[in-house]
C-alpha cells in the first residue's frame, strides 16, 4: 500500500518563505506531485518531481529525495492568495501509470 | 477553468437512494479519474478509465460503479447511499501519453449531501 504524511497546518506571514514537507511510503514510485486547493475549489496542479533535486516554477519550488522518500514544497514571497490546502501525491506504479495517491493535505494560513 | 465539467454542482438526497454524477473531460483527454473528498480529508482515488476501459481501481465501494462512454464522458453511480457518502466528488482528466507524467485537471466537483 501507500501512505503519505504531511503537517496538518502551517502558518506564515506575507512575504515570508514556508516549506511544506511530505514523506511517503509506496511499493512502487514514479514521482511526487503537488496540488493546491482553495476552500470550495478544485485541486490545481503545481509541480511534479520524478528525479532527485529541486524544480522551480516562479515563487514555488519542489524538491525530491527518493532515497529518503521525502519531498517538500517551498513557497517564497508569500501572498494572501496562497492561503489554501496543499497536497502531495505519489504517482503509483500500478496497473495505471497515472494513478495518484494523495496525502491528507497541509492547510497554509498566510496572515498580513 | 480547467476545461473539465461536472454536473450537478450540488446534490441532496436521502439514505438508500441512488444518484449519478456526470463528468466531461477536457477535449483530447482520454483518461478520467474519480476522487472522493470528505470533510477536511484528502482526495481518495476511486477509479480510473482510459478510452472507455477501466484502468485502475482504488478504494471504491461495491455500491459505487462507474463507466466511460464512447464520447469519453464518464458517470459515477452511487447506490444504497449512506450518510457517510456525503462528500465532494471530483472528476479529473489527463491526456496520458505512455509513461510520461501528465498533470490531472480537476473539475469543479459535485457536492453530495445524504440526509
Amino acid at each position: 500500500g501507500q501512505s503519505l504524511e504531511q503537517p496538518s497546518e502551517v502558518t506564515a506571514v506575507e512575504g515570508a518563505i514556508v516549506q511544506i514537507n511530505c514523506t511517503y511510503q509506496t511499493s512502487g514510485f514514479y514521482g511526487l506531485s503537488w496540488y493546491q486547493q482553495h476552500d470550495g475549489g478544485a485541486p490545481t496542479f503545481l509541480s511534479y518531481n520524478a528525479l532527485d533535486g529541486l524544480e522551480e516554477t516562479g515563487r514555488f519550488s519542489s524538491f525530491l529525495s527518493r532515497s529518503d522518500s521525502y519531498g517538500y514544497l517551498l513557497l517564497q514571497e508569500l501572498q494572501m492568495k496562497d492561503s489554501a490546502s496543499y497536497f502531495c501525491a505519489v504517482r503509483d506504479r500500478g496497473t495505471g501509470f497515472q494513478k495518484l495517491v494523495f496525502g491528507t493535505g497541509t492547510r497554509l494560513l498566510v496572515s498580513p | 477553468d480547467s476545461g473539465v465539467t461536472q454536473t450537478p454542482k450540488h446534490l441532496i438526497t436521502a439514505t438508500g437512494q441512488r444518484v449519478t454524477l456526470r463528468c466531461s473531460p477536457r477535449s483530447g483527454d482520454l483518461s478520467v479519474y474519480w476522487y472522493q473528498q470528505s470533510l477536511d480529508q484528502g482526495l481518495q482515488f476511486l477509479i480510473q478509465y482510459y478510452n472507455g476501459e477501466e484502468r485502475a481501481k482504488g478504494n471504491i465501494l461495491e455500491r459505487f460503479s462507474a463507466q466511460q462512454f464512447p464520447d469519453l464522458h464518464s458517470e459515477l453511480n452511487l447506490s444504497s447511499l449512506e450518510l457517510g457518502d456525503s462528500a465532494l466528488y471530483f472528476c479529473a482528466s489527463s491526456v496520458e501519453r505512455g509513461r510520461a507524467y501528465n498533470e490531472q485537471f480537476f473539475g469543479p466537483g459535485t457536492r453530495l449531501t445524504v440526509l
